[in-house]
């Protein structure tokens, strides 16, 4: 069983460029997270998803958008990227009735 | 709002020793409480959880009880190995709204390496 995975693995951007993470899980999970981790910040809320078609703001939404274009997968996109946008991205989700989350491995980004 | 206090690392210990490493928390709700593991250059993994006062949470050798008097979950563990070490991540959830999604607040996280 694959879980969540997410790609790709390492990015390194130049500021103001532009990309997409994508992430996908094959647990029949309504809901899907996306976090960031900064050191000595523990883990951030950017945004979630509660089911295919809805997305909500999470702690720390700003310059960032998603897309849940299925039940499977939810895109996060830095339109233009800022180095205060480096950091350790990852996707989770959960479904349903356990509040309980399932991580991919990340994706590390460096913005230049 | 929410909130998760947990020590604060480094901890280094011996292999073979005791582990605590505490944590206390604010809500407003009754949460469950979680400790998530995340070994080097990996996700986050799911050590063990408990959902109501007093439930005690358990796995590969480690515990921590829900103590809502103490608002507190430390994670304990009798004899730590070179393989426990990594970082420790003590969170809280609480639901959004009855959507099914559910809000995790995270502690800082607590690095650990054990040495032979």
């Amino acid at each position: 069983n694959a879980g969540v995975t997410q790609t790709p693995k390492f990015q390194v951007l130049k500021t103001g460029q532009s990309m997409t993470l994508q992430c996908a899980q094959d647990m029949n999970h309504n809901s899907m997270y996306w976090y960031r981790q900064d050191p000595g910040m523990g883990l951030r809320l950017i945004y979630y998803s509660a089911s295919e078609g809805t997305t909500d703001k999470g702690e720390v939404p700003n310059g960032y958008n998603v897309s849940r274009l299925n039940k499977r997968e939810f895109s996060l996109r830095l339109e233009s990227a800022a180095p205060s946008q480096t950091s350790v991205y990852f996707c989770a989700s959960n479904g349903g009735r356990t509040d309980t989350q399932y991580f991919g491995p990340g994706t590390r980004l460096t913005v230049l | 709002g929410n909130s998760v206090t947990q020590m604060e690392g480094p901890v280094t210990l011996s292999e073979e020793a005791f582990l605590t490493i505490n944590c206390t928390y604010t809500a407003t709700g009754y949460p469950s409480l979680f400790w998530y593991v995340q070994y080097p250059g990996e996700g986050l993994q799911l050590l063990l959880k408990a959902t109501k006062a007093d439930d005690k949470g358990s796995n590969k050798g480690f515990e921590a009880t829900y103590r809502k008097e103490t608002t507190s979950f430390h994670l304990e563990k009798g004899s730590v190995q070179v393989s426990d070490s990594a970082v420790y991540f003590c969170a809280l959830s609480e639901i959004f709204s009855g959507a099914g999604s559910y809000q995790l607040t995270f502690g800082k996280g607590t690095k650990l390496s054990v040495i032979p």
